[in-house]
């Protein structure tokens, strides 16, 4: 079955860069969607398709995808960024709708 | 705006049953498939269930499969997560979703219902 490992956590300073990654087996083949989930609220889209942005996720907010792994950026982070983010993937062979194990964005 | 409501959670014992709502509003929700997904306090999200916006084609979490069971009713704008053979590790927060226009994205989520089972 499809596994998509993501670091833990990833703690970054305000105003620089963070970035989680996504990683499985030939992620790159199939489109990746990204999830932010603040502390006590429902997880909301900010990446579809690799590199799409919803109507109203900053521009700071940015993926990409090549390989074995995708990679969410966030630059210039703020304070209001701290959440945990999650990939996930249609797996079109299992019919299974497959999440990464999470990434915690602690901004220092 | 898009709303979507879950509710039917509460607290059961091992081996029983919950039948879970989703409510729906602010789009054609005919047309568009509808998740469950689950997520036990503070861990990680889990998938449990698709279903396509006619109701032709449903999809399980192999966790699940055996024991719960997706379905909707347009005429109503809901779907519905009928969780029979309870365990402990079902426990969970069950958010439902909205798919995008190619059944791969969740682009709206519900608020969530608390699902307990315990003796």
């Amino acid at each position: 079955s499809n596994v998509l490992t993501q670091p833990p956590s990833v703690s970054v300073a305000p105003g620089k860069t963070a970035s989680i990654t996504c990683g499985g087996n030939n992620i790159g083949g199939k489109s990746v969607h990204w999830y932010q989930q603040k502390s006590g609220q429902a997880p909301v889209l900010v990446i579809y398709y690799d590199r799409d942005r919803p109507s109203g996720i900053p521009e700071r907010f940015s993926g990409s995808n090549s390989g074995n792994t995708a990679t969410l950026t966030i630059s210039r982070v703020e304070a209001g960024d701290e959440a945990d983010y999650y990939c996930q993937v249609w797996d079109s062979s299992s019919r299974h709708y497959v999440f990464g194990t999470g990434t915690k964005v602690t901004v220092l | 705006q898009v709303q979507l409501v879950e509710s039917g959670g509460g607290v059961v014992q091992p081996g029983g049953s919950l039948r879970l709502s989703c409510a729906a509003s602010g789009f054609t929700f005919r047309s568009y498939g509808i998740h469950w997904v689950r997520q036990v306090p503070g861990k990680g999200l889990e998938w449990m269930a698709f279903i396509r916006f006619d109701g032709n084609n449903k999809y399980y979490a192999d966790s699940v499969k055996d024991r719960f069971t997706i379905s909707r009713d347009n005429s109503k704008n809901t779907v519905f997560l009928q969780m029979n053979s309870l365990r402990a590790e079902d426990t969970a927060v069950y958010y439902c979703a909205k798919d995008g226009v190619a059944d791969d994205i969740l682009d709206y989520w519900g608020q969530g219902t608390l699902v307990t089972v315990s003796s």
